[in-house]
């Protein structure tokens, strides 16, 4: 079964400083890993994916993740982060007929 | 514009009633899905189809129905069944293949008072 893991419930950081969000997979088979973010009452918004290719992949808002097979990880990143990334975000990896979701996690940028 | 359009935004329901939540699509995607959103569980799958006229029931499916006569449309009725149905459902679309991000609606919020 595929499924993945956001071992972090919340994560707090300053403006301006870079930020980096969990987030470990459990597949079998070539992972399709994705990240989302959802604001309030709202549905989530696709920021970026990883199919194959380079580790690092670019998103929107200036986001990155980084693939590592050997730690099962897809980590997102930013190098500099703004108040209005405050936002629940979520990892998920896609299966042959659905896409799995992990529990979120919070993430609150402090001015 | 393109995109899934999700109604009401915002139900209440008396217990013991049934309730239906649309989701309608024009984005041409084959495979719809319907989620439920609780505080701390993130995303749990209660149907989806991957064509016309086939769906299949994902994890928390018991209390739920759906249909899928049109390629666009997709919704989902809450029946007196569900033991506990208040919640966030989000529909989602996307094309057949595995390797394609999900596009999200805007969510439903039901409330059974």
């Amino acid at each position: 079964a595929q499924s993945v893991a956001q071992p972090e419930d919340q994560v707090n950081v300053a403006e301006g400083n870079p930020l980096t969000v969990k987030c470990t997979y459990s597949v079998s088979g070539n992972p399709y890993l994705f990240w989302y973010v959802q604001y309030p009452n709202r549905g989530l918004q696709f920021l970026l994916k990883y199919i194959t290719g380079d580790n690092l992949v670019k998103g929107s808002y200036g986001f990155e993740a980084e693939f590592n097979k050997s730690q099962t990880s897809f980590h997102l990143k930013k190098p500099s982060a703004l108040v209005s990334d405050s936002a629940l975000y979520f990892c998920a990896v896609s299966g042959p007929n659905d896409m799995r979701f992990g529990a979120g996690t919070r993430l609150t940028v402090k001015p | 514009d393109g995109g899934i359009t999700q109604s009401p935004k915002y139900l209440f329901r008396k217990e013991g009633q049934n309730v239906t939540l649309s989701c309608e699509q024009n984005l041409n995607h084959d495979a719809m899905y319907w989620y439920r959103q609780d505080p701390g569980q993130g995303l749990r799958l209660i149907y989806y189809s991957q064509i016309v006229n086939d769906f299949q029931k994902g994890d928390i499916a018991e209390g739920y129905s759906v249909s899928r006569e049109k390629k666009e449309s997709f919704p989902l009725t809450v029946t007196s069944a569900q033991k506990n149905p208040t919640a966030f459902y989000l529909c989602a679309s996307r094309n057949r293949q595995n390797t394609g991000e999900l596009f999200f609606g805007e969510g439903s919020r039901l409330t059974v008072l």
